[in-house]
């Protein structure tokens, strides 16, 4: 099956600060990726859709000022927290789809402390 | 109403046994239908998808899907202790490429 690579596996910051996660598709181009975030014992749940080229799109409660994402080229999109706080805390998981299969990241665990 | 549905579980089998996982989705329009396998800290894996009414199977696993009732399940046959882990059931709507998850079963298969 297809590879999507995502870095850092986890990361720790301080409060306030900005957190940048990666998520490459490495086997194949992908115009759309996907973000989703995890807490404890809870599903996965959809934060944005990534497009190539074009601003992402939120889902409703998701805030796009904090979660900034970029998809610069078919192969990469970005997700960065800025001004952390303890409550981003979560696993974020990213997606990109290959004939109509989503293949995950390895997913990313932030503590914010 | 959640729009996809699943016991939280645990649900917790012998090894050997069958283990039924069970799943329910609101939205009719919904044509795709996928089940995951996670493990704890990990991101999940797809095990099987299914987009037609009946049975479909993979080794193991049988997905079976019912879209008059709304229901899709995944059995898991000859469960052994490796396959204890979270499944997630995902529903992709017509309308969208969006995937929906429901909020996971736990099983357990016990020695």
């Amino acid at each position: 099956g297809a590879v999507v690579s995502q870095h850092p596996s986890w990361v720790i910051c301080k409060s306030g600060t900005s957190v940048k996660i990666e998520c490459r598709s490495l086997d194949f181009q992908a115009t759309t990726m996907f973000w989703y975030r995890q807490f404890p014992k809870q599903s996965l749940m959809l934060m944005a859709t990534s497009n190539e080229g074009s601003k992402a799109t939120y889902e409703q409660g998701v805030e796009k000022d904090k979660f900034l994402i970029n998809h610069a080229s078919l192969t990469l999109s970005t997700l960065t927290v800025t001004s952390a706080h303890p409550e981003d805390s979560s696993f974020y998981i990213c997606s990109a789809e290959l004939n109509t299969e989503a293949f995950f990241g390895q997913g990313t665990r932030l503590t914010v402390v | 109403q959640k729009e996809v549905e699943q016991n939280s579980g645990p649900l917790s089998v012998p090894e050997g046994a069958i283990a039924s996982l069970n799943c329910t989705y609101s939205d009719r329009g919904s044509q795709s239908f996928f089940w995951y396998r996670q493990y704890s800290g990990k991101s999940p894996e797809l095990i099987m998808f299914i987009y037609s009414n009946g049975d479909k199977e993979d080794g193991r696993f049988t997905a079976q899907l019912n879209k008059a009732s709304q229901y899709v399940s995944l059995l898991i046959r000859d469960s052994q202790p490796s396959d204890s882990a979270t499944y997630l059931c995902a529903v992709k709507v017509r309308s969208t490429d969006k995937l929906i998850f429901g909020t996971g079963t736990r099983l357990q298969v016990f020695p």
